[in-house]
């Protein structure tokens, strides 16, 4: 069954860092999505992506947040200038039409700044 | 802006016991998902329902629409169901088609 890739597993960065959490989305989907889940919330929305550009955020995607999809098969998520409260489990995830068909889900990267 | 509220927040249960966790939404939706996530993490996709009812080996989902309600439940439950469940929604109309998650129910099942 097509999977989604997330790369790192496990990232530890000092605070300030940029770091680049990085998926492989399910080839033939047209939606990605980042989502976050700080240690023992609720998971939350951050981006949504299509046709090479955001089509949704949320508040908590801010200007130290960006996203690409650079060569047709990854999809990254930035983070500019890493702070404490960003310490979160990132989950990437892609779906076809609008998420009609249901969403699939990566591994997730679980990132920790100290 | 749609609230997803899950009930109850924990659970245990003997291995045989069945087990309902269930879900409310806020505002109408074009699907809800249920979802499962075991420690590590990783989140995988149970069931898609717009409406109705369905079932997947011991596991069953049930959605009211009307209600804004929806419930999982698990046949015979076995210490490997353990893990976190979670009701996830997804919007109607526009480009809402990202998830809204609940807060997810811990599932303990004992041997």
């Amino acid at each position: 069954e097509p999977e989604v890739t997330q790369t790192p597993s496990h990232q530890v960065t000092q605070m300030g860092q940029e770091v680049i959490l990085r998926c492989v989305p399910i080839s033939n989907h047209l939606y990605f999505y980042w989502y976050r889940q700080i240690l023992g919330q609720k998971v939350e929305f951050l981006v949504s992506f299509y046709n090479n550009e955001i089509s949704e955020k949320s508040e908590i995607f801010d200007d130290q947040f960006s996203v690409e999809r650079p060569d047709g098969s990854n999809f990254t998520l930035k983070i500019r200038s890493t702070k404490l409260e960003d310490s979160a489990m990132y989950f990437c995830a892609s779906s076809g039409w609008q998420g009609a068909n249901g969403y699939t889900f990566g591994s997730g990267t679980r990132l920790t700044v100290v | 802006k749609n609230e997803v509220e899950q009930s109850p927040q924990n659970l245990t249960a003997q291995e045989g016991e069945f087990i309902t966790i269930n879900c409310s939404y806020s505002v109408g939706i074009s699907a809800l998902h249920w979802l499962q996530q075991h420690p590590g993490g990783g989140i995988v996709s149970l069931f898609m329902l717009s409406s109705g009812k369905k079932k997947h080996g011991r596991l069953i989902a049930t959605i009211n629409i009307q209600e804004k309600h929806s419930s999982l439940h698990i046949t015979a439950s076995h210490p490997r169901d353990s893990a976190v469940y979670i009701c996830a929604v997804r919007g109607s109309g526009g480009s809402n088609y990202k998830l809204t998650f609940g807060k997810g129910t811990l599932l303990t099942v004992n041997p």
